[in-house]
């Protein structure tokens, strides 16, 4: 079974709307971290935000949001006011405790202006 | 500046030949990770290692191997056993810690002709 699954292979958002990227995830852990990665065309990969599976409120970092649903087993990623400068692959992985990182497919996201 | 270096962005090797990449980090990191990424897929754990002299494959290991003499160099070697060398190879460090996100290198291209 996947660990991570993003069913967005690739996504459109209009310029200064908001965009929802899914992830959903599978894990019997009960303490596991989910992480956001955005990669530019230029193939680094760059830290989003992060969630901690006891952490009660959804993580925010500036325009990001992720949109935590434990009982969904799910980890969306909310980007506001998008920029085209976002126009990027975004991955969203998840730790178990002690273990490797799992990532997903990756969602292609494009901001027309 | 501290960070993680990958060197060469870009190489080219023959079919047969053996190639190592190199991953520094002077983030004083204890764990080190190496994947690959295939065009338009995510991203793929080769190895990883935890602390010096130390390592695990991950999902993909056969074909490559790895050593950790250092704290900072994690170097992959892909061998001419590897049926299918060429694709984008990210390395990564992190502290060791659940809650800590890895952080990547720039990445080197891998083509064999």
């Amino acid at each position: 079974a996947q660990k991570i699954t993003q069913t967005q292979p690739g996504m459109f958002v209009q310029e200064k709307e908001a965009v929802t990227l899914d992830c959903t995830y599978d894990t019997s852990d009960q303490s596991y971290g989910l992480f956001w990665y955005k990669q530019p065309s230029s193939g680094e990969m760059i830290f989003l935000i992060y969630q901690g599976s006891y952490d009660e409120q959804n993580a925010t970092e500036g325009r990001y949001s992720l949109n935590f649903q434990k009982a969904r087993k799910s980890a969306n990623l909310v980007i506001s006011a998008s920029q085209l400068g976002d126009s990027a692959m975004y991955f969203c992985a998840m730790r178990e405790e002690r273990r490797q990182f799992y990532f997903g497919t990756g969602t292609s996201l494009t901001v027309i202006p | 500046d501290g960070g993680i270096t990958q060197s060469p962005k870009y190489l080219f090797r023959k079919e047969g030949q053996n190639v190592t990449l190199s991953c520094e980090q002077n983030l004083n990191h204890d764990a080190m990770y190496w994947y690959r990424q295939d065009p338009g897929q995510g991203l793929r754990l080769i190895y990883y290692s935890q602390i010096v002299n130390d390592f695990q494959k991950g999902d993909i290991a056969e074909g490559y191997s790895v050593s950790r003499e250092k704290k900072e160099s994690f170097p992959l070697t892909v061998t001419s056993a590897q049926k299918n060398p060429t694709a984008f190879y990210l390395c990564a460090s992190r502290n060791q810690d659940l809650y800590n996100e890895q952080f990547f290198g720039p990445g080197t291209r891998l083509t064999v002709l």
